[in-house]
C-alpha cells in the first residue's frame, strides 16, 4: 500500500477554474503537509495540518485552502486558478516532531 | 525568511566516483535531511541528522550535521546510474509542524 497518496496525479485545466487535489496517508501520522515545486524544481511548504488544525500558513494566495476532514487526509482546493499556479503539489506527512516528512508522487498542475 | 544553499547546483561524473554535495546557512537548524527526488516521484528521505556533529550512514551514503548548526554535507561513495537524480538538503528549526524549508537541489548526473 502507498503510504501517501495523491490523486489526480496530473490535472489540465483552464484558467479561472476551481479545482481539488485529494491526499490520504495510511501512516497515522499527526501533520500533513502540502508544498509547491516550481519549474525549477524549488520546493517550498505550503500549509501544515496538525491534528486537524492549521499551524502554518505560508504567504500564498487565499484562493489556496486546506480541507481536513479526518487526520489521515489533507485536500487542497484552488479557486480562480491562474496561469502562475502551474507546478507540481506535494502532500506529505510526518509523526515525530522532529518532522521526517513522506511525500506522495505529486499532481502536476498546469493551467492553460 | 530562512534559506539553505546547497552546492554544487550540477553534478557531472563517472561511474565510480565518489560525490559529495552540501548546504549551508546563516540560521541554526535543529534537524538536517538529505532526500532524493527521481523524475515523475516525490521526494524520498535517505539521512536523517538530530545532533551537531552528527554523522550517520546509509548504505554508500553518509551525512553529517554540522558543528554550528547551520550547515550539512551529504557525500556518496562509489556511484551507481541508479544514483542519478536530484538530491535536496532540507532543515527545520523548530518543531515538525513547522514544515522543512529545503535547499535548491543537486542534479546528479552519471556517464557509465
Amino acid at each position: 500500500d502507498t503510504a501517501v497518496s495523491q490523486t489526480p496525479k496530473y490535472l489540465v485545466t483552464q484558467m479561472g477554474n476551481d479545482k481539488s487535489i485529494k491526499c490520504e496517508q495510511n501512516l497515522g501520522h499527526d501533520t500533513m503537509y502540502w508544498y509547491k515545486q516550481d519549474s525549477k524544481k524549488f520546493l517550498k511548504i505550503m500549509f501544515s495540518y496538525n491534528n486537524k488544525e492549521l499551524i502554518i500558513n505560508e504567504t500564498v494566495p487565499n484562493r489556496f485552502s486546506p480541507k481536513s476532514p479526518d487526520k489521515a487526509h489533507l485536500n487542497l482546493h484552488i479557486n480562480s486558478l491562474e496561469l502562475g499556479d502551474s507546478a507540481v503539489y506535494f502532500c506529505a506527512s510526518s509523526q515525530d516532531s522532529r518532522g521526517r516528512a513522506f511525500f506522495g508522487q505529486g499532481t502536476r498542475l498546469t493551467v492553460v | 525568511g530562512q534559506q539553505l544553499n546547497q552546492s554544487p547546483q550540477s553534478m557531472f561524473i563517472q561511474e565510480g566516483e565518489d560525490v559529495s554535495m552540501n548546504c549551508t546557512s546563516s540560521s541554526i537548524f535543529n534537524t538536517w535531511l538529505w532526500y532524493k527526488q527521481d523524475p515523475g516521484e516525490g521526494p524520498v528521505l535517505l539521512i536523517a541528522l538530530y545532533k551537531a556533529g552528527e554523522l550517520t550512514s546509509n548504505g554508500r551514503l553518509t551525512a553529517q550535521f554540522g558543528i554550528t548548526r547551520k550547515d550539512s554535507f551529504l557525500n556518496i561513495s562509489a556511484s551507481i546510474p541508479s544514483d542519478v537524480g536530484i538530491y535536496f538538503c532540507a532543515a527545520i528549526s523548530g518543531g515538525g509542524a513547522d514544515g522543512l524549508t529545503f535547499g535548491k537541489g543537486t542534479h546528479l548526473i552519471i556517464q557509465p
